[in-house]
């Protein structure tokens, strides 16, 4: 069974600080992918990225960067210099190669502070 | 904006009511999804829909009724809600199961509250 985990349930940061959100996962597949998204207060959930589980390359967009491990079945986010409109809840999300299933952990609720 | 759009955004109802959620997308997708969320849980799976037709429904109780008319449109009807229902109801849509590695693209959602 797939399963992921987000062990911080909620990390307070001053603006302008680097903060990295962890993601671990567990499946049995090889090929996988494995999801982030972004729940402002408004509510609607915000895809952020996709990768593959044979692609692990270090991504960056911006203040965003995600480090892909799969060794240690990971895949944590960082936003470098946050800011306040990053303010959200943070879900890592699990899914098989085909098929409609998105696997969520439980979030990480982020406030970055002025 | 966004490409999946669900009324109301907000819903006050007694347990006595019959409401009915609507979420529509315009993205040529052929699969739609509600999710439950609730405070201090994680997103809840309830029901999907692939070409109009269900093939995922999460044990969820009867007093919750899906309809998907088209590949565009996903309802969901309420009726005798308990308390407990109170939640942010979200829909999502993407592909259809036969597309690899979908990306499900969520609406705003709808805020429950079951007096």
């Amino acid at each position: 069974a797939q399963k992921v985990t987000q062990a911080q349930t909620e990390i307070s940061v001053v603006e302008k600080e680097d903060v990295t959100l962890d993601c671990v996962y567990e499946t049995r597949d090889t090929t996988y992918y494995l999801f982030w998204y972004k729940q402002p207060p408004s509510g609607e959930l915000v895809f952020l990225i996709r990768r593959n589980s044979f692609d692990e390359q270090n991504e960056i967009s911006g203040r965003y960067s995600w480090n892909f491990q799969k060794s240690t079945s990971s895949f944590n986010f960082t936003i470098t210099a946050s800011q306040v409109v990053d303010s959200a809840v943070y879900f890592c999300a699990l899914s098989e190669e085909y098929g409609n299933k998105l696997v969520f952990g439980a979030g990480t609720i982020l406030r970055v502070k002025s | 904006e966004t490409g999946v759009t669900q009324t109301p955004r907000h819903l006050v109802m007694g347990m006595t009511n019959k409401k009915s959620l609507k979420c529509e997308q315009h993205l040529g997708h052929n699969a739609m999804y509600w999710y439950k969320q609730s405070a201090k849980k994680p997103l809840e799976l309830m029901f999907v829909y692939n070409f109009k037709e269900q093939t995922e429904n999460n044990s969820v109780p009867s007093r919750f009724s899906p309809e998907c008319p088209n590949s565009s449109h996903l309802f969901l009807h309420l009726h005798t809600l308990q308390p407990e229902d109170s939640a942010l109801y979200l829909c999502a849509s993407s592909q259809d199961r036969g597309t690899r590695a979908n990306i499900q693209y969520f609406g705003a959602g709808t805020r429950l509250s079951v007096l």
